[in-house]
């Protein structure tokens, strides 16, 4: 496609249940990564792909959280066991090498744990 | 770790004015620096990297600076108008193979009529 794209836009889930979120990046893109954005606030860091590894996976909150890219493209983050704190909304971004350029993000995945 | 301040969560001007924001840092100096903007409920949308290597970077009315001193960067928008109401989002990128851009947590710039 033309941009990143995020799946699902919403996700309403009850505490405790797992969630999966899909990110497609734009073709081409070797650098993925993934940021949570709570109300009114910054954004933080969970994790970035370099093709299909993780050097930097420091962000991730807890051991609830995983992520994996498969084919250097797709790239999915789990939250296990899902507590309300975890309501955010979750931003995918990818660009060419790294971080050298810029970056372009999704419309991002809004979570809310009830 | 890094930290990045922005002058100020929100900041009202009257349309035709310049706007300017401030990202201050501390820490390491950034290999490159960039601005976003950001709409409510939607991503960040990249609007222009500077390098450390350069003083000052112009795109239509938007004009960054970077002053690896003071470890510092301006972002001034000129002849402001409503449209540009938004979040402006300052990030840091060491430039490294291992790289990720630092935000901060933005400014919320209103321009009203």
């Amino acid at each position: 496609g033309a941009g990143v794209s995020q799946s699902p836009s919403n996700k309403v889930t009850e505490k405790g249940k797992d969630v999966e979120l899909r990110c497609d990046p734009i073709s081409g893109h070797t650098a993925l990564y993934w940021y949570r954005q709570s109300l009114g606030q910054g954004l933080e860091f969970l994790i970035y792909f370099q093709g299909n590894s993780a050097p930097d996976k420091s962000g991730l909150p807890s051991d609830r959280f995983s992520a994996e890219r498969t084919g250097g493209s797709v790239s999915t983050l789990t939250i296990q066991r899902t507590q309300q704190e975890d309501s955010a909304v979750y931003l995918c971004a990818s660009s060419l090498e790294g971080m050298n350029t810029e970056a372009f993000f999704g419309q991002g995945t809004r979570l809310t744990v009830v | 770790s890094q930290k990045i301040e922005q002058n100020s969560e929100a900041l009202n001007i009257q349309e035709g004015k310049t706007a300017t924001l401030t990202c201050n840092y501390t820490n390491y100096s950034p290999a490159y620096l960039q601005w976003y903007r950001q709409d409510p409920g939607r991503g960040p949308v990249f609007l222009l990297l500077i390098r450390e290597n350069e003083k000052e970077k112009r795109k239509e009315r938007l004009k960054v600076t970077f002053d690896t001193t003071l470890k510092q960067s301006l972002f001034h928008i000129t002849a402001s108008q409503p449209a540009d109401s938004a979040t402006y989002l300052c990030a840091l990128d060491r430039g490294s193979t291992l790289g990720r851009l630092y935000f901060g947590r933005g400014t919320q710039l209103t321009v009203w009529p």
